[in-house]
């Protein structure tokens, strides 16, 4: 069964640093998505990506955050200088589109900024 | 934000026994609500969901039902099992003009041998 993959599972960097996470997304799906969760907290929509552009993002997304498309099949997210809050699992979504409304979740990035 | 409440933080039930989770919404824009069921360290993986034009939708031992005048949704585990184990959320989305989920905090459901 095709499922969301996501790389590196644990990442941890040091306040101020770049990191770029890494999603692939199910083949033949046409909207992504990041969310993350702090420990303890709900799952928080990032940002929504379709046809090669953000459809939408939320306010935490903000100028510290981007996210690309690179080729055909990866979907990162990279967060240019990273806070101590930026501390959470990091989850992929995809979904098919085309009236279905379902996301399916990659295994989540837990990031660390120390 | 606290758009979808799930108000339960845990439940125990006995094995063979039905488990309900409940869930409450307070934005009439939602049109599709989703149930996701979440492992310690794995994303969370989707179970079953329900359109704002049905109040009940079935996938074997789980049912959704939806009851729009209340703005309350609610999962039905029939029988449950030890692997049933887990953090479930509830899920919404306004689909026709957003793709985004918002969700519920998650009620972790313990399912007793």
């Amino acid at each position: 069964e095709p499922e969301v993959t996501q790389t590196p599972s644990h990442q941890v960097t040091q306040m101020g640093q770049e990191v770029i996470l890494r999603c692939v997304p199910i083949s033949n799906h046409l909207y992504f998505y990041w969310y993350r969760q702090i420990l303890g907290q709900k799952v928080e929509f990032l940002v929504s990506f379709y046809n090669n552009e953000i459809s939408e993002k939320s306010e935490i997304f903000d100028d510290q955050f981007s996210v690309e498309r690179p080729d055909g099949s990866n979907f990162t997210l990279k967060i240019r200088s990273t806070k101590l809050e930026d501390s959470a699992m990091y989850f992929c979504a995809s979904s098919p589109g085309t009236g279905s409304y379902e996301q399916y979740f990659g295994p989540g990035t837990r990031l660390t900024v120390t | 934000d606290q758009q979808v409440k799930q108000n339960s933080p845990s439940l125990s039930v006995q094995e063979g026994r039905i488990s309900i989770l409940n869930c409450d919404y307070t934005n009439s824009m939602f049109d599709y609500f989703l149930w996701y069921k979440k492992y310690p360290a794995e994303g969370p993986t989707f179970l079953i969901s329900i359109s704002s034009i049905k109040d009940k939708n079935e996938d074997g031992r789980f049912t959704v039902f939806l009851n729009k005048s209340a703005k309350h949704l609610s999962l039905h585990i029939v029988p449950s099992q030890p692997g049933d184990s887990a953090v479930y959320f509830c899920a919404a989305s306004a689909g026709r003009y957003t793709g985004k989920l918002i969700f519920g905090q998650g009620t972790t459901l313990q399912v007793k041998p």
